[in-house]
């Protein structure tokens, strides 16, 4: 199983909602990332978890709280959140957490905050 | 921190041309380049990737060179189809947690 797989693939709220971002990997990764994707543009990385401790935010609104229940699940939990968060989040995955392994990408959540 | 440049920003080519796309970095510390293609509406795709202990590395119609002494990498493209297009990235990383810079894309265009 080479598959990162993101739930839902959609998602419209609004800015006064609370939902959840899914992502799983059956792996054995051990490195899982939040990026968030605007259109016409690179991924920007929002946060790593390496060996289910948080170890990268970068410098994301707390409106996003990402939360690791075990080695095979992140979340991305999302809370008054702004229409120019509307955005593609993707989670990935790596085997460690060093600067030369490939990170495999789920398919995305497509996210419209009205 | 890392910064990856990225040229052009669009490629037209004909089927069978060949395309070339170029980034520099900033840190020579870094040691991972990976070069992702993402088509519309999908997830980015690893496609190919160079270590800096390699200067070339190719796998069929794809191939990646490495500088490190000038900080560029380069993906080339040979005998292009349609279905080559789309928008490719690519990235660098440096440290021990596996962050991807990556450039601002290139939006590759394949006409028959």
């Amino acid at each position: 199983d080479t598959e990162v797989t993101q739930t839902p693939k959609h998602l419209v709220m609004g800015m006064t909602n609370k939902k959840s971002l899914k992502c799983e990997q059956h792996m054995g990764h051990r490195a899982m990332y939040w990026y968030k994707q605007k259109a016409k543009k690179p991924p920007e990385l929002m946060f790593v978890y390496s060996y289910e401790k948080l170890s990268i935010n970068e410098s994301v609104p707390s409106r996003f709280s990402p939360e690791c229940p075990n080695s095979s699940l992140l979340n991305l939990h999302l809370h008054a959140l702004q229409p120019e968060d509307s955005a593609l989040y993707l989670c990935a995955s790596s085997q460690e957490n060093q600067g030369d392994t490939e990170a495999f990408f789920g398919q995305g959540t497509r996210l419209t905050v009205v | 921190g890392e910064n990856v440049e990225q040229h052009p920003s669009t490629l037209s080519v004909q089927e069978g041309d060949s395309a070339v796309i170029k980034c520099t970095y900033s840190d020579s510390a870094s040691n991972y380049f990976p070069w992702y293609k993402q088509e519309l509406g999908k997830r980015p795709q690893l496609i190919i990737d160079i270590r800096s202990n390699v200067g070339e590395k190719k796998d069929q119609r794809i191939a990646v060179t490495l500088n490190k002494t000038a900080k560029h990498f380069s993906l080339h493209i040979t005998e292009t189809q349609p279905e080559d297009s789309a928008v490719y990235f690519c990235a660098a990383t440096l440290d021990s947690w596996g962050k991807l810079q990556f450039g601002a894309g290139t939006q590759v265009v394949v006409t028959p």
